[in-house]
């Protein structure tokens, strides 16, 4: 079926251990996104990436970064993770742009940072 | 800081019954209204959009409302159904001072249907 793969699925990780948070699209989709959601927050975005060799910051960038070597794959790593991390991870990718044609998301990464 | 306020936080609803999600929002210059829903396990997919010059837009069971001068944007489920159950997320999509789109989501909405 073609769209999102995340992996892992869920993750318990240490405080200051790095990890890095998969995330490949089969769509050719130009544009990708991270978000974390958490409980009473909505979906807030950490990073993203228009093209293929580009990224930028998105609202809660500080502890992360990506990078977007080619059109299919944005991993996201947390090089030292704290326990404020510790949230459900999703990836998301549109054609056009976020304001143009819809985001489609990933089925998401659970991760507790303890 | 562009902020969208999205309510209820929760909301319960009996099977045939109209659900009603609200999302306020600050400013005035938007592009883009859409709506998300989210299934346990799930990521969020896109249910519904709406554009600032249409004040309505009907999908199905499903509409979304636009007044502008209440700065107010809302989902209705008309004869709400258990498969309804869900996650829903108003977002919306503004240019910002430096001419770059941000999208921004609300805090969600967790619909309960019962049978």
């Amino acid at each position: 079926t073609a769209g999102i793969t995340q992996a892992p699925t869920s993750q318990i990780l240490a405080a200051g251990r790095s990890m890095t948070l998969r995330c490949t699209q089969d769509m050719r989709h130009n544009a990708m996104y991270w978000y974390r959601q958490d409980l009473g927050l909505g979906l807030r975005l950490i990073h993203y990436s228009n093209t293929a060799g580009t990224t930028g910051k998105g609202e809660v960038p500080d502890g992360y970064s990506v990078s977007r070597a080619n059109t299919d794959d944005f991993p996201l790593t947390l090089a030292s993770a704290v326990p404020s991390q510790t949230s459900v991870y999703f990836c998301a990718s549109s054609d056009r742009g976020q304001g143009v044609s819809p985001l489609h998301f990933g089925n998401g990464t659970r991760l507790t940072v303890t | 800081q562009q902020q969208v306020k999205q309510s209820p936080q929760s909301l319960i609803v009996q099977k045939g019954g109209i659900s009603i999600i609200n999302c306020a929002y600050e400013n005035t210059a938007f592009d883009y209204f859409p709506w998300y829903q989210q299934f346990p396990g799930k990521g969020p997919a896109l249910l519904i959009a709406i554009r600032p010059d249409v004040s309505e837009k009907k999908e199905g069971r499903f509409t979304i409302s636009f007044n502008k001068s209440a700065k107010q944007f809302s989902l209705h489920i008309m004869d709400s159904q258990p498969g309804d159950s869900a996650t829903y997320f108003c977002a919306l999509y503004f240019q910002t001072i430096s001419n770059t789109g941000k999208l921004i989501f609300g805090q969600g909405t967790t619909l309960q249907v019962k049978p």
